[in-house]
């Protein structure tokens, strides 16, 4: 069985552009999540998706947007990138309904310049 | 709201030493608990889960954990360490059975010395 894969591994962006990632969770799997690592504020949720609409958010600026699509493979975007958004995005995919674990992407690398 | 408090932020043994990884949690609601280790650029891997079945909670690797709701604790511990468990490890708590929404603790950076 695939796992979760995120795509693509590094980006390299400069302020004020915007950026999409990509995330195909595990066959089956219905609900997406986000998360954003730093050094500095650890691991931060940033939003779930199940089913194609967004079930849970944390607190991030609206710049941080995402989508779900009908195959349950999920996009976030970026818009007008801060030198403060390089950071490791995670995605996690779990059953959604009572799978009690999450499965991690490898992550996508993002530095902005 | 639901949190988690990981103590140490790095943490240092030798190799055939005990690991011992403290983590608190706080929570309004009977929690689920998660174990994750994440080696350098890699995502996070499961260790272990806390779901209300068992206190004491065996993982991947010889981990284990145990559930102490009067110390609201979820500590990890391994008997011996060997030099591959050097890595970052994270507890984390989730309100919902599904795991889809974690709060992580900070992160301990386990060292293993020869």
């Amino acid at each position: 069985k695939a796992g979760v894969t995120q795509t693509p591994r590094y980006l390299i962006k400069t302020r004020g552009q915007q950026v999409t990632l990509s995330c195909s969770p595990i066959s089956g799997h219905r609900s997406v999540s986000w998360y954003q690592q730093t050094p500095g504020q650890g691991l931060q949720f940033l939003f779930e998706y199940f089913s194609e609409t967004q079930r849970n958010k944390g607190n991030f600026p609206g710049r941080f947007s995402g989508r779900q699509f009908s195959n349950s493979r999920s996009e976030m975007n970026v818009s007008t990138l801060e030198l403060g958004d390089s950071a490791l995005y995670l995605c996690a995919s779990s059953g959604g309904q009572g799978n009690t674990e999450a499965f991690f992407g490898q992550g996508t690398r993002l530095t902005v310049v | 709201a639901q949190s988690v408090t990981q103590l140490g932020s790095h943490v240092s043994v030798s190799e055939g030493a005990l690991v011992l990884l403290r983590c608190n949690y706080s929570s309004s609601v009977p929690p689920y608990l998660f174990w994750y280790v994440q080696y350098p650029n890699q995502g996070l891997q499961l260790l272990l889960k806390y779901t209300s079945a068992a206190t004491l909670v065996k993982g991947i690797n010889g981990f284990e954990a145990e559930f102490k709701k009067s110390e609201t604790s979820f500590h990890l511990t391994k008997p011996s360490a060997h030099m591959s468990d050097a890595a970052e490890y994270f507890c984390a708590v989730s309100k919902g059975a599904s795991g889809s929404r974690l709060t992580f603790g900070e992160g301990t950076q386990l060292t293993v010395n020869p």
